[in-house]
């Protein structure tokens, strides 16, 4: 089985912060990642597939890249309603999914 | 637009079958291309896939939960279902049931809203 890690699990930083996560393969799932943010009491929102593909409709200051077995994402300006959870999820060893833990952001 | 709507009981009584139903419109599922799917999520904790099926009724499940768990498909009625048996308190989670793309880049691109289940006597 392929496990996911994200680092850090939680962040706080200020409006306006670039903010950094990342998600680590435990063997090469090429590019096979994609990435989603959870607020609160919400279903998950696909932001980023393919490791660094924007799903249509999501805010440019989100980004993603990496393949293999390290990824990034990133919020190049953190704004007050980025405030959620984020999680990778690798698609390589089909036909099953998995998730990484999840990175909860927070405003400082 | 793809809507998808979870339904059934919040609360399951400790070695029962919890069952669930997805209702699906805007979209056809017998128009194939997409993995219909459940996914859990323990109270405050990550998303775990629990399984899928696709429109001609394969399905393949999460091998930590493939024996208690059954994912059927009823076309006629664009619904799928899940049924997860011998339940325990460890079972206890919002259920997401949605949509994965079956071909080229396989993300989830809608979900429904999620159902809390209470695993509890």
């Amino acid at each position: 089985d392929i496990q996911m890690t994200q680092s850090p699990s939680s962040l706080s930083a200020s409006v306006g912060d670039r903010v950094t996560i990342t998600c680590q393969a435990s063997q090469d799932i090429s590019n096979y990642l994609n990435w989603y943010q959870q607020k609160p009491g919400k279903a998950p929102k696909l932001l980023i597939y393919d490791a660094s593909n924007l799903e249509t409709g999501v805010p440019s200051r989100f980004s993603g890249s990496g393949s293999g077995t390290d990824f990034t994402f990133t919020i190049s300006s953190l704004q007050p309603e980025d405030i959620a959870t984020y999680y990778c999820q690798q698609y390589d060893n089909l036909p099953g999914f998995t998730f990484g833990p999840g990175t909860k952001v927070d405003i400082k | 637009q793809v809507q998808l709507q979870e339904s059934g009981p919040g609360l399951v009584k400790p070695s029962q079958t919890l069952s669930l139903t997805c209702t699906v419109s805007g979209g056809s599922i017998s128009s194939g291309g997409y993995y219909w799917s459940w996914i859990r999520q323990h109270p405050g904790k990550g998303l775990e896939w629990i399984g899928y099926i696709y429109y001609s009724g394969s399905t393949y499940y999460n091998p930590s939960l493939k024996s208690r768990v059954t994912i059927s498909v009823d076309t006629s009625k664009n619904q799928f279902s899940l049924k997860l048996s011998s339940v325990t308190a460890a079972d206890t989670a919002v259920y997401y049931c949605a949509r994965a793309q079956a071909a080229g880049a396989r993300y989830f691109d809608y979900w429904g809203q999620g159902t809390l289940v209470t695993v509890s006597s």
